[in-house]
């Protein structure tokens, strides 16, 4: 069972806007930086978001990310069918010394 | 471009080693402002995180794999590896190799990955 737990799914239409939630404790979300990764069917994870809200360079303003206290949301705009993938936020705790993912979401848009 | 390259066997025994290797290009491992990591995906699954690694040597490792889990870092070839010992089935995944700044949690370059399967 993930430390930091997501949905298993969200939808929504071409379009609309969805957010995605990751919840956490303070050793992990509450007191590090939060990533979040888009993973297309039979890619790798792509960096979408760091620092929690910053976007690299090539990632549409669509996508955006907040957090406060011990969870963190991802949010995406103006949908597309090719935003059809899975996500996963990321976070490092400090009570393991580790680092951690959630257990991802599949964002389908309908 | 920075890119990530896993290599090792598709195939490994139970209760045998997974040895798999990460090499470097366009970057170099001798950074001191990065981690180098390995995260892996059980088919159908999540991504797992397994561990880091400075330049210098310095590691961390998930507390469930640090018993069987090895990484470590090859300069003189810009590549880092892991080494699993007493391999299952639960340990079929897809490896992928990744970097990490120093300052954050963050993976902002991922290789490929590469299927390996635990069977006999």
């Amino acid at each position: 069972q993930p430390v930091l737990t997501q949905p298993p799914s969200v939808s929504a239409a071409p379009g609309q806007k969805v957010t995605i939630s990751c919840s956490g404790s303070s050793s992990n979300i509450g007191g590090n930086r939060v990533s979040w990764y888009q993973q297309l069917p039979g890619t790798a994870p792509k960096l979408l978001i760091y620092e929690n809200d910053k976007r690299p360079s090539g990632i549409p303003d669509r996508f955006s990310g907040s957090k406060s206290g011990t969870s963190a949301t991802l949010g995406i705009t103006g949908l597309q069918t090719g935003d059809e993938a899975d996500y996963y936020c990321g976070t490092w705790d400090r009570s393991l010394s580790a680092g951690l993912f959630g257990g991802g979401t599949k964002l389908t848009v309908l | 471009q920075l890119q990530l390259q896993e290599s090792g066997p598709g195939l490994v025994k139970p209760s045998e080693t997974l040895s798999l290797t990460c090499t470097v290009s366009g970057g170099s491992v001798s950074s001191s402002t990065y981690y180098w990591a390995w995260i892996r995906q059980p088919p159908g699954k999540g991504l797992e995180w397994i561990a880091i690694i400075s330049y210098t040597g310095r590691t961390y490792y998930d507390p469930s794999l640090k018993s069987r889990a090895t990484i470590s870092v090859d300069a003189s070839k810009d590549q880092f590896s892991l080494k699993l010992n007493s391999v299952t089935a639960a340990d079929t995944a897809v490896y992928y190799c990744a970097r990490r700044p120093f300052h954050d949690s963050t993976f902002d370059y991922w290789g490929q990955g590469t299927l390996v399967t635990v069977s006999s």
